[in-house]
């Protein structure tokens, strides 16, 4: 199992592109998040999904959208970006939160200049 | 807004020395509690998931309490050693949103 894998692991965006990170899961987890992480801010959500089809949002969510068309895979999409946006990006997932907690990607370092 | 406060922000302990630190949540609509360790240069790691009122957990050296009436719940770390250095988060769980504190920093002195 490779776990939870998040692309890419660096990257640098112009204000005003537009992106997509990627996660993906091996282990059939229903459960999947996107947090970001911020000095000072800790983890905050931005979206999650309990299933396939099925996606909500979190505490910052504006600005990224989310997609779950597939139980492995959970792509977020910043639409245009913005300074306010520089973060590390971290996506986790779940068989059953409440037994084993979630399991977290690597990170994804995103800087818009 | 769900708020999740951790305390203290920072820690520095000996090498040796028990320790604890506090995660505070809301009271109502509790779902569950969680606990992870994160390491510098990793991805944060699960330690616990309490659900209970009352419920203790315990993984080595490290243990957990839980009291959902007053919103609060600790952590414990036995005759800390090195690797016990890392940043401690608390996570509360409403339905299906899953919020984090910012977290303890834990620095073990030789």
């Amino acid at each position: 199992n490779a776990g939870v894998t998040q692309t890419p692991k660096f990257q640098v965006l112009k204000t005003g592109q537009s992106m997509t990170l990627q996660c993906a899961q091996d282990m059939n987890h229903e459960y999947m998040s996107w947090y970001r992480q911020d000095p000072g801010m800790g983890l905050r959500l931005i979206h999650y999904s309990v299933g396939a089809g099925i996606t909500d949002q979190g505490e910052v969510p504006n600005g990224y959208n989310v997609s779950r068309s597939t139980t492995e895979d959970f792509p977020l999409r910043l639409l245009s970006a913005a300074p306010s946006q520089t973060s590390v990006y971290f996506c986790a997932s779940s068989y059953d939160r409440v037994t084993y907690g979630y399991t977290f990607g690597s990170g994804t370092r995103l800087t818009v200049v | 807004i769900l708020n999740v406060e951790q305390s203290p922000q920072s820690l520095h302990v000996q090498e040796g020395d028990s320790t604890n630190f506090t995660c505070s949540f809301p009271s109502s609509n509790f779902y569950a509690l969680h606990w992870y360790r994160w390491e510098t240069a990793k991805s944060p790691e699960a330690l616990f998931v309490m659900t209970l009122n009352g419920d203790e957990k315990k993984k080595g050296r490290i243990s957990a309490t839980l009291n959902t009436k007053e919103g609060y719940s600790y952590l414990y770390i036995k005759g800390s050693q090195p690797e016990d250095s890392a940043t401690y988060l608390c996570a509360f769980q409403r339905d299906d949103k899953i919020i984090f504190g910012k977290g303890t920093r834990l620095h073990i002195l030789p």
